[in-house]
């Protein structure tokens, strides 16, 4: 089965905690790519990332970095120092080879940094 | 930049009401989807498209149709409106390929009364 799941269903942090999200996915392709998506109040869902399954290179933009491991088939997401405006629901998400495109979400996380 | 538009931010309809719900994207997309969002059930797939006049069903399509009638624009059509169809409806676009990254409009957040 393909699933992702976000066990966090919600996180509160004060401003300039470090904080991380954390996604474990399922799948039996050895081709797939992950996703991280941010959905700010207004709704819009907001992409951040992607990463396709042969390349485990950890990156780093910003304040956000992104460990992925398919030794444990995670792919945590990390804010440093958070601030108020990350406040948001995250959304990690698998899309494979036949799956036509269509993205599998986790449930989501609630982020709310608090001032 | 991507950019997809979706016609009304919010809308209040009646129950019974046939509601039109529109997506237009500018990025030249081939694969196009509707999405509704609700607390506690995340996102689920009500249909897709990947080309004009082609769609397919998604996980939760009973209740909705949907119209591609030109490559840029796809609409979810709630024939009978239900209170049970009050959500979150996010419209997403993405290239052809099935890693495309998948771009989202801001939602049009209905209230079926």
């Amino acid at each position: 089965a393909q699933k992702v799941t976000q066990a966090q269903t919600e996180i509160s942090v004060v401003e300039k905690e470090d904080v991380t999200l954390d996604c474990v996915y399922e799948t039996r392709d050895t081709t797939y790519y992950l996703f991280w998506y941010k959905q700010p109040p207004s709704g819009e869902l907001v992409f951040l990332i992607r990463r396709n399954s042969f390349d485990e290179q950890n990156e780093i933009s910003g304040r956000y970095s992104w460990n992925f491991q398919k030794s444990t088939s995670s792919f945590n997401f990390t804010i440093t120092a958070s601030q108020v405006v990350d406040s948001a629901v995250y959304f990690c998400a698998l899309v494979y080879g036949g799956s036509q495109g269509n993205l599998i979400f986790g449930k989501g996380t609630k982020l709310s940094v608090k001032p | 930049d991507v950019k997809v538009t979706q016609s009304s931010r919010y809308l209040v309809k009646r129950t019974g009401e046939k509601v039109f719900l529109e997506c237009v994207q500018d990025m030249d997309h081939e694969n196009m989807f509707w999405y509704r969002q609700d607390p506690g059930l995340g996102l689920r797939l009500i249909y897709f498209s990947y080309d004009v006049k082609m769609k397919e069903k998604g996980d939760i399509p009973e209740g909705y149709s949907v119209s591609r009638e030109k490559k840029e624009r796809f609409s979810l059509i709630l024939e009978s409106a239900s209170t049970n169809q009050t959500s979150m409806y996010l419209c997403a676009s993405s290239g052809i390929a099935f890693q495309e990254t998948q771009y989202f409009g801001p939602g049009t957040r209905l209230l079926v009364l």
